[in-house]
């Protein structure tokens, strides 16, 4: 299978402590989303990248999440000193935008944080 | 800026039912439209979209068309069965080139009873 991957499924982690998530996209797909979903709301944009720079960060996106592409490849996003208002699922998606047009979003499984 | 309106949740109906779930967006310019799909315990899935007015998206026997005068993208099918069983999220984003960011509704969960 060939669909955007993200690790871990699940994490579970004590309030104030950091966590990092992985996500893989589709291979060479050169636009990479992070969006955030909290129940019963529909997915949140936090930031994406073209290639490997990061072209637009939400206002959700305090100071303690940091998101890096390097090499265009597979993203990471790390909160540092987690609040209980972190916990959400935390999806990634994958896209080749190279027309004119835009091409649809392709989804990983996401992550979800457990802010204890 | 950019919103996305769907109807209230959720809805019940019995198998061969015609399925009707209304979309309503706010856009400054001229977006692309997408309905996505959550089966239970899987990640979302694109079902279908519209990158233009008067575009009809099909797909699994779902369909919606792009109208630009009632800014609506309104789901639709004519007999769901139980396996439709999901949460759907209407969804737009703006010019390709830009950031195309999907802008969600806050999705409605349909289940379909045998």
């Amino acid at each position: 299978d060939t669909g955007v991957s993200q690790d871990p499924r699940h994490k579970i982690t004590k309030r104030g402590q950091n966590v990092t998530f992985r996500c893989d996209p589709i291979s060479e797909h050169n636009r990479l989303y992070w969006y955030r979903q909290t129940l019963g709301q529909g997915p949140e944009f936090l930031t994406y990248f073209q290639n490997e720079a990061q072209l637009e960060k939400s206002r959700l996106l305090s100071d303690r999440f940091s998101a890096e592409r390097p090499k265009g490849s597979f993203s990471t996003l790390e909160i540092q000193r987690t609040e209980q208002g972190d916990s959400a699922m935390y999806l990634c998606a994958s896209s080749d935008e190279t027309g004119i047009w835009n091409q649809p979003q392709h989804f990983g499984d996401g992550t979800r944080l457990s802010i204890l | 800026g950019d919103s996305v309106t769907q109807m209230e949740g959720p809805v019940t109906l019995s198998e061969e039912a015609c399925l009707t779930i209304n979309c309503t967006y706010t856009a400054t310019g001229y977006p692309s439209l997408f309905w996505y799909v959550q089966y239970p315990g899987e990640g979302l899935q694109l079902l279908l979209k519209a990158t233009k007015a008067d575009d009809k998206g099909s797909n699994k026997g779902f369909e919606a068309t792009y109208r630009k005068e009632t800014t609506s993208f309104h789901l639709e099918k004519g007999s769901v069965q139980v396996s439709d069983s999901a949460v759907y999220f209407c969804a737009l984003s703006e010019s390709a080139g830009a950031n195309s960011k999907l802008t969600f509704g806050k999705g409605i969960t349909l289940s379909v009873r045998p």
